[in-house]
């Protein structure tokens, strides 16, 4: 089955400055990789998406690049803010079918 | 954007008690439901995978009669916890997609069985 691998775990930023979290997968059948982030007690959220047929995509101070040869993706988040304290966290899954995420990242912005 | 609207937010029980949660797609039809459990600062992992009109496909490890899921229609899907246990107390979370155009997740159901 799918195996995906997210780094790192934690990451801490200052305000203003960017944060990147990446992961890696193993199923090269694998189309269609988003991103959450998760507040504390809630359910995660879509912030940002990504296609096979697609290398890159932004939205406004979020964008994630994919690699397809190498089987990894990113996520990029620019001028960062306190309010994108979260845990972020990837997943890859194929044709509708169930995803399978990484383990997580615990962004922290410090103000 | 897409909704899925999940009850109860919380819930207490007491041990050997069931408990059932909903999850209800707002704007768009669910034609297949995750079901996930997340402990505390983990991954979420994924409990069954059920379609609409159809028994629900469990994951290894996951006792099917225990955790009952019910999709009878594109808008509705529940998971009931029967005879439940302290170690069932968990926070799970519903996610419902309509033929892979994306994945909208449910607000979460903090379960805790005392």
């Amino acid at each position: 089955g799918e195996n995906v691998e997210q780094h790192p775990s934690t990451l801490s930023v200052q305000e203003g400055d960017s944060a990147v979290i990446k992961c890696t997968y193993s199923d090269s059948a694998s189309n269609y990789f988003p991103w959450y982030k998760q507040e504390l007690g809630k359910g995660p959220q879509l912030i940002i998406d990504i296609r096979s047929n697609v290398g890159e995509k932004k939205d406004q101070r979020i964008a994630v690049t994919l690699n397809k040869t190498a089987k990894h993706f990113s996520l990029h988040i620019t001028e960062t803010q306190p309010e994108d304290s979260a845990v972020y966290f990837c997943a890859a899954s194929r044709d509708a079918g169930k995803s399978t995420f990484g383990d997580g990242t615990t962004l922290t912005v410090k103000p | 954007g897409a909704v899925v609207s999940q009850h109860p937010s919380r819930v207490i029980c007491k041990s050997g008690t069931s408990v059932k949660i909903e999850c209800r797609s707002l704007d768009f039809q669910a034609t297949t439901m995750f079901w996930y459990r997340q402990f505390p600062k983990q991954s979420l992992m994924l409990m069954a995978t059920s379609n609409e009109g159809s028994k629900a496909t469990y994951e290894q490890g996951v006792e099917k009669d225990k955790f009952l899921i019910n999709h009878a229609s594109l808008t509705l899907s529940t998971l009931t916890v029967t005879s439940a246990h302290p170690e069932d107390s968990s926070f799970y979370i519903c996610s419902g997609t309509d033929r892979g155009y994306g994945y909208t997740f449910g607000s979460g159901t903090r379960l805790t069985v005392v």
